[in-house]
């Protein structure tokens, strides 16, 4: 497809279990970000990939939350032993590299129970 | 680190009015300012960027300032139509591009726009 694809588009899951989220780039974007978007709230950045370089994590809120990115492409996101505090829309965005023009899906609802 | 504010955190109009939603920074090195429009239940969708070299940009009924010195931006939709509803959110980022955390946006809380018919 033409835009950011995620999947899946909605995920319900029990405290403490781990979930997957995956997030498909627009074809050629080098740099991809993944955001958490809280009920009425704005975009908390949380990690970002570009190109080969070393992922900046410096968002991630806790050591329950991983990403990697395979290939240069496809980007997995990982949250560990799920609180309820979890519970947001997860959002990836990818850009081609050297501008800044984000595209972003539209989203992963996870809700835990 | 970065710090954006924006006002209001609602706003309704009447149809063929105009919109004005203003955003402050804190980071003098921010250099790129975007704006996204944001449906219920969608991502995000970029409207319009500005960079810190531009003062001023426009596309077609939405436009951007920039005021560096005062460190704020703003964006204006003329014209209101109800398909204009929407979140609407600033952003600002010192990405040169390549590497590092310069990537990514830090993003305002957002702006509920309601144009009433």
């Amino acid at each position: 497809g033409a835009g950011v694809s995620q999947s899946p588009s909605n995920k319900v899951t029990e405290k403490g279990k781990d979930v997957e989220l995956r997030c498909d780039p627009i074809s050629g974007h080098t740099a991809l970000y993944w955001y958490r978007q809280s009920l009425g709230q704005g975009l908390e950045f949380l990690i970002y990939f570009q190109g080969n370089s070393a992922p900046d994590k410096s968002g991630l809120p806790s050591d329950r939350f991983s990403a990697e990115r395979t290939g240069g492409s496809v980007s997995t996101l990982t949250i560990q032993r799920t609180q309820q505090e979890d519970s947001a829309v997860y959002l990836c965005a990818s850009s081609l590299g050297g501008k800044l023009g984000q595209h972003f899906g539209d989203g992963t609802r996870l809700s835990i129970l | 680190g970065e710090n954006v504010e924006q006002h209001p955190s609602t706003l309704s109009v009447q149809e063929g009015d105009s919109a004005v939603i203003k955003c402050t920074y804190s980071d003098s090195a921010s250099n790129y300012f975007p704006w996204y429009k944001q449906e219920l239940g969608k991502g995000p969708q970029l409207i319009i960027d500005i960079r810190s070299n531009v003062g001023e940009k426009k596309d077609q009924r939405i436009a951007v300032t920039l005021n560096k010195t005062a460190k704020h931006f703003s964006l204006h939709i003329t014209e209101t139509q109800p398909e204009d509803s929407a979140v609407y959110f600033c952003a600002a980022s010192n990405g040169n591009a390549y590497g590092g955390s310069q990537g990514n946006l830090i993003f305002g809380k957002g702006t509920k726009l309601s144009v009433k018919p």
